[in-house]
């Protein structure tokens, strides 16, 4: 079955712009997570969406946010980039969130 | 909320020597633990996972131990290979403010020498 899919691969944004990630979950997987990766904060959970709800919310400014549709499919956003936002977003989809999270392939932004 | 600390952070072996990787957790309701495998460049992928009700889980050359009580546990993995090289991460999923996500460990960086 198909995987996890991410897309746009790679982004350059200039700071103060916005962007817009993508992700489509395994079939059947109704729960959507985004993660950001740094190398200095490592794999941080950003929010978690199930059936177009948001569950769970990390510890991010208002500038990311997110939204899920009743495909399953989950879009995030970052407005007013800064150059910290620079790093890679992870997405990831499960059944439920208690188990099972399989990761796509990410979205790297880089901020200039 | 959960907190996840995992050692070492860089870890060295040669080839068919053993690896074992720990981490701790904070939150004594935490019921799943997985492991990811992250090779350079690419996504994290499930590599193997337990549950709060057992105590010990093998898949080939791959084993996780879980110490409920002292809240830890461990990754074991034998006849290392120099594919078995990447970054691995522990992970945790608590309960509370800390349900439906994933509290992530700061990775171990294996190098398996041949």
């Amino acid at each position: 079955k198909a995987g996890v899919t991410q897309t746009p691969r790679y982004l350059i944004k200039t700071r103060g712009q916005q962007v817009t990630l993508s992700c489509s979950p395994i079939s059947g997987h109704r729960s959507v997570s985004w993660y950001q990766q740094t190398p200095g904060q490592g794999l941080q959970f950003l929010f978690e969406y199930f059936s177009e709800t948001q569950r769970n919310k990390g510890n991010f400014p208002g500038r990311f946010s997110g939204r899920q549709f009743s495909n399953s499919r989950s879009e995030m956003n970052v407005s007013t980039l800064e150059l910290g936002d620079s790093a890679l977003y992870l997405c990831a989809s499960s059944l439920t969130a208690n188990y099972g999270y399989t990761f796509g392939s990410g979205t790297r932004l880089t901020v200039v | 909320g959960e907190n996840v600390e995992q050692h070492p952070s860089t870890l060295s072996v040669q080839e068919g020597d053993s690896a074992v990787i720990k981490c701790t957790y904070s939150d004594s309701a935490s019921n799943y633990f997985p492991w990811y495998k992250q090779e350079l460049g690419k996504r994290p992928q499930l590599i193997i996972d337990i549950r709060s009700n057992v105590g010990e889980k093998k898949d080939q050359r791959i084993a996780v131990t879980l110490n409920k009580t002292a809240k830890h546990f461990s990754l074991h993995i034998t006849e290392t290979q120099p594919e078995d090289s990447a970054v691995y991460f522990c992970a945790a999923i608590g309960s509370g403010g800390s349900n439906y996500k994933l509290t992530f460990g700061k990775g171990t960086l294996l190098t398996v020498n041949p």
